[in-house]
């Protein structure tokens, strides 16, 4: 089935160090991506898309590139603040699957100062 | 602009009592999903609704129902609550294929 596969936690950073959180997906098809974040106590928030190949997603300094070649929509930002702590999860939706969200595990990220 | 309203944020019950979660979604969007989120778990989906009616069921218990009325707003219903029932119950709601927009969650604790 259609499913999402991210880094495993939790990541530990210094504040403006270089955060990567990987994501693969399997999807018979095309798929819309997602990476939405979850601040302590808080509900989820879009954090950026793509929903075709070669779309970049950004937002907050973040940035997500879909590749099809790869299956892939890794996470990236150059310079974490500590205000970036959180869990982010990976997900798609598709059209065989009636669009539901299908989530990735989440990544736990602390940023100290 | 308006975002998707659940009520009420916490709920603390006794085991064998009954719950009942409400959803307002953003107004034009005509899907609505239901998502269980258990300590340091990943969301799970429960049921959603399409236009009003029930599109699809995931994992959710037979003593959970769920409906969607005329407004549009819908209900999550849960009967003989358990332990395992305490989570957060995210209601989100949607114009597919587009991302959702998730309310801030239910956080019901079950004692």
């Amino acid at each position: 089935g259609d499913s999402v596969t991210q880094m495993e936690g939790p990541v530990t950073l210094s504040e403006e160090a270089f955060l990567t959180i990987n994501c693969t997906y399997t999807a018979t098809g095309y798929p819309s991506l997602f990476w939405y974040v979850q601040y302590p106590g808080e509900g989820l928030q879009l954090l950026l898309k793509a929903t075709k190949a070669d779309d970049k997603g950004s937002n907050k300094g973040f940035e997500a590139t879909y590749r099809k070649e790869t299956t892939s929509f890794h996470l990236e930002k150059g310079s974490v603040q500590v205000s970036d702590s959180a869990v982010y999860f990976c997900a798609l939706t598709i059209r065989s699957n009636d669009y539901k969200l299908s989530f990735g595990a989440g990544t736990t990220v602390t940023v100290r100062a | 602009a308006a975002g998707v309203i659940q009520s009420p944020r916490h709920l603390i019950k006794e085991k064998r009592e009954t719950a009942t979660l409400k959803c307002y979604p953003i107004p034009r969007h005509d899907t609505v999903y239901w998502y269980q989120q258990g300590p340091g778990q990943d969301p799970q989906f429960l049921i959603s609704f399409y236009e009003k009616m029930q599109s699809d069921k995931g994992s959710i218990p037979d003593r959970f129902s769920a409906q969607q009325f005329s407004d549009y707003h819908s209900e999550l219903n849960m009967s003989s609550l358990e332990l395992g029932d305490s989570a957060l119950y995210f209601c989100a709601s949607s114009s597919p294929p587009y991302g959702y927009t998730f309310g801030s969650g239910t956080r019901l604790t079950v004692v």
